[in-house]
């Protein structure tokens, strides 16, 4: 079975700073892997995904993610966050040729004005 | 995109009433959807599998009496508390996958919170 690893609980992080998230999995086969972000009570909203080819992967809001197989990693980063990135985001990985989704506990990033 | 509806957002009942959280797929078919739910500080947790026209698929540990499911049709889902107690209180999320079932992105409902008083 595969699982996902969130280092990091909670990520504090000034205005305009950089900031990464990351994210760690395991698995015998391939798999793709998302980012997700949460704002409080609300559904999931999908960053953006790695199904294949170039490992950098651009999504919404400005967040990139690389796509890492030998260290089976794919962190989370953009390069100036703003007060409104203040959300939890969970990385998820789902095994190819399956449906279900293995979500990692969430990292909450909280953005200091 | 495809959008998942959900409802309620929220929802407070009584101990030992039963309530209903409906998710409608609106732009299109959704032989599968997935029940979820999430504690405070804790990932989401997958609860059961529904299958438009066959049984629901629950997940080790889950009450099947207690969570019904039902897929009505292609486009909607529900998921019953029955008999609601206080530990029943979280945060509950339906999920579709793409229709492909390629892995190209699931489509989330806004989530249901429910407390039990």
């Amino acid at each position: 079975a595969q699982s996902v690893t969130q280092l990091d609980s909670q990520v504090p992080v000034f205005e305009e700073a950089p900031v990464e998230l990351r994210c760690n999995y395991s698995s015998s086969v391939s798999v793709y892997l998302f980012w997700y972000v949460q704002y409080p009570n609300q559904g999931l909203q999908l960053l953006l995904k790695y199904l294949s080819g170039s490992t950098l992967v651009k999504g919404i809001n400005g967040f990139e993610a690389e796509f890492n197989k030998s260290q089976t990693s794919f962190h989370l980063r953009k390069p100036s966050v703003h007060i409104s990135d203040t959300a939890e985001y969970f990385c998820a990985v789902v095994k190819r040729g399956y449906q279900k989704v293995t979500f990692g506990i969430g990292t909450k990033l909280q953005v200091i004005p | 995109g495809a959008v998942v509806s959900q409802h309620p957002s929220w929802v407070i009942c009584k101990s030992g009433t039963s309530v209903k959280i409906e998710c409608r797929s609106l732009d299109f078919q959704a032989t599968t959807m997935f029940w979820y739910r999430q504690f405070p500080k804790q990932s989401l947790m997958l609860m059961a599998t529904s299958n438009e026209g066959s049984k629901a698929t629950y997940e080790q540990g889950v009450e099947k009496d207690k969570f019904l499911i039902n897929h009505a049709s292609l486009t909607l889902s529900t998921l019953t508390v029955t008999s609601a107690h206080p530990e029943d209180s979280s945060f509950y999320i339906c999920s579709a996958p793409p229709d492909s079932g390629q892995g190209y992105g699931y489509t989330f409902g806004s989530g249901t919170r429910l407390t039990v008083v």
